[in-house]
């Protein structure tokens, strides 16, 4: 347990669903991120949010919609996803430059 | 973006020391070097973090050059559970300078 924690963390949706990933932290860190992880690729950096603020956009698809209410919590909203989507999608959490502490991930599969 | 290069795989046998090596030749004046291991259909842990010298923790060691343009990550007696993928990484997290990489795949055989 890293107290980074994702859910759901199995999802199957089809490419005209609109469904939202989870992740929370306690640890009192101030940035969070999202990563994708395809089959056999490196992690992708898609998203950062240091203290609430979006910091990076690493050009995601305007179908992945992030939104962090505060520092603790952290969404990805998805809508009309392609096939190709298909992923395992990572959330972190650090403190300020500091190494980051991962969630179990979300297992989403697009139908 | 300080990108890395790691050997692709590696195999070792349960109690032996295995060195990870990374090259970072582009690392920046404030970057940090952290290695994470990953399990598969897991997130990646942290292993440890250094930014020059040596630093060592319960479970590895990181030893930084003067010139800070490599790492060697040191798994002391690895056993069966060791097998994961080692990534090495070189930056600033909250400004997205962290490049993953493809890591080492290391296998520990009985």
């Amino acid at each position: 347990e890293t107290g980074v924690t994702q859910t759901p963390r199995h999802l199957v949706m089809g490419m005209t669903n609109k469904k939202s990933l989870k992740c929370e932290q306690h640890l009192g860190h101030n940035a969070m991120y999202w990563y994708k992880q395809s089959a056999k690729k490196p992690l992708e950096l898609m998203f950062v949010y240091n203290f609430k603020e979006q910091t990076e956009n690493n050009s995601v698809p305007s179908r992945f919609s992030p939104e962090c209410p505060n520092s603790s919590h952290l969404f990805l909203h998805l809508h009309t996803l392609q096939p190709e989507d298909s992923a395992l999608y990572l959330c972190a959490s650090s403190p300020p430059d500091q190494a980051q502490y991962f969630g179990p991930g979300t297992r989403l599969t697009v139908t | 973006l300080a990108k890395t290069t790691q050997p692709i795989s590696m195999d070792s046998y349960e109690g032996q020391e295995v060195n990870i090596t990374c090259s970072h030749n582009n690392i920046a004046t404030n970057d940090y070097i952290t290695w994470y291991q990953q399990f598969p259909s897991q997130g990646p842990r942290f292993i440890i973090q250094g930014y020059k010298t040596k630093v060592t923790n319960e479970v590895a060691s990181l030893f930084i050059p003067a010139d800070r343009k490599s790492s060697t990550l040191s798994l002391p007696r690895v056993s069966l559970s060791d097998t994961a993928v080692y990534y090495c990484l070189v930056g600033l997290s909250t400004l997205g300078r962290l490049y993953f990489g493809r890591g080492t795949q290391l296998t520990v055989w009985p």
